[in-house]
């Protein structure tokens, strides 16, 4: 079955604590996004991928990094996260530029910085 | 960069009315333009699009207009029922050469009442 995969699905964890949510597709995706959503703020591109080894920022990347490695897999890694992380977190894949193709999120990762 | 406003920011019906959503872009590079339904605890998922070389889009009981010279677009949802309850966010991209950035708008919240 394609799909993206995201863990974990939920996280609490408490100022300052390293963590890593992974994204994972089986759709051999050149493209990957990571999104945070907010409520009344919608979802805000934090870093995108065109390739293994090819990352940029999107429009919220303070805080966060990412890595590719490998095409099917984008992490994201917060160093030292802060209340105001506190999201609900989308990993999405697209099989060609955004601009001609969907985008397939993953299950989303509830995270909460007390 | 692009700016995507939505409106309304929620939306009440009763179930076999019509329900239309409104969104404006800032870009008139953009010209892909899709919308995303997030049911309660879900992932987005695509319903629609449409390319700006095409004014309107239908799918069944969904619709898209497209207006380039004035920059907005809009859903349309006709003979509503209960499950289309969700929010709903439009988005809009431009070209399709390389990673061009999917900016979504803020969202509408689609309460559909038996």
């Amino acid at each position: 079955e394609a799909q993206v995969t995201q863990n974990p699905r939920y996280l609490i964890t408490v100022t300052g604590k390293k963590l890593t949510v992974t994204c994972s597709q089986n759709m051999n995706h050149e493209y990957m996004s990571w999104y945070r959503q907010d409520p009344g703020l919608g979802l805000r591109q934090i870093y995108y991928s065109m390739n293994v080894e090819v990352t940029d920022k999107g429009d919220v990347p303070e805080g966060y990094k990412v890595s590719r490695k490998e095409k099917r897999n984008f992490p994201l890694i917060l160093e030292s996260p802060s209340p105001n992380q506190t999201s609900l977190y989308f990993c999405a894949s697209t099989g060609g530029p955004q601009g001609y193709n969907e985008q397939f999120f993953g299950p989303g990762t509830r995270l909460t910085v007390l | 960069g692009e700016n995507v406003e939505q409106h309304p920011s929620t939306l009440s019906v009763q179930e076999g009315d019509s329900a239309v959503i409104k969104c404006t872009y800032s870009d008139s590079a953009s010209n892909y333009f899709p919308w995303y339904k997030q049911e309660l605890g879900k992932r987005p998922q695509l319903i629609i699009d449409i390319r700006s070389n095409v004014g309107e889009k239908k799918d069944q009981r969904i619709a898209v207009t497209l207006n380039k010279t004035a920059k907005h677009f809009s859903l349309h949802i006709t003979e509503t029922q209960p499950e289309d309850s969700a929010v709903y966010f439009c988005a809009a991209s431009k070209d399709s050469t390389g990673f061009q950035k999917l900016v979504f708008g803020t969202g509408t919240r689609l309460l559909v009442s038996p």
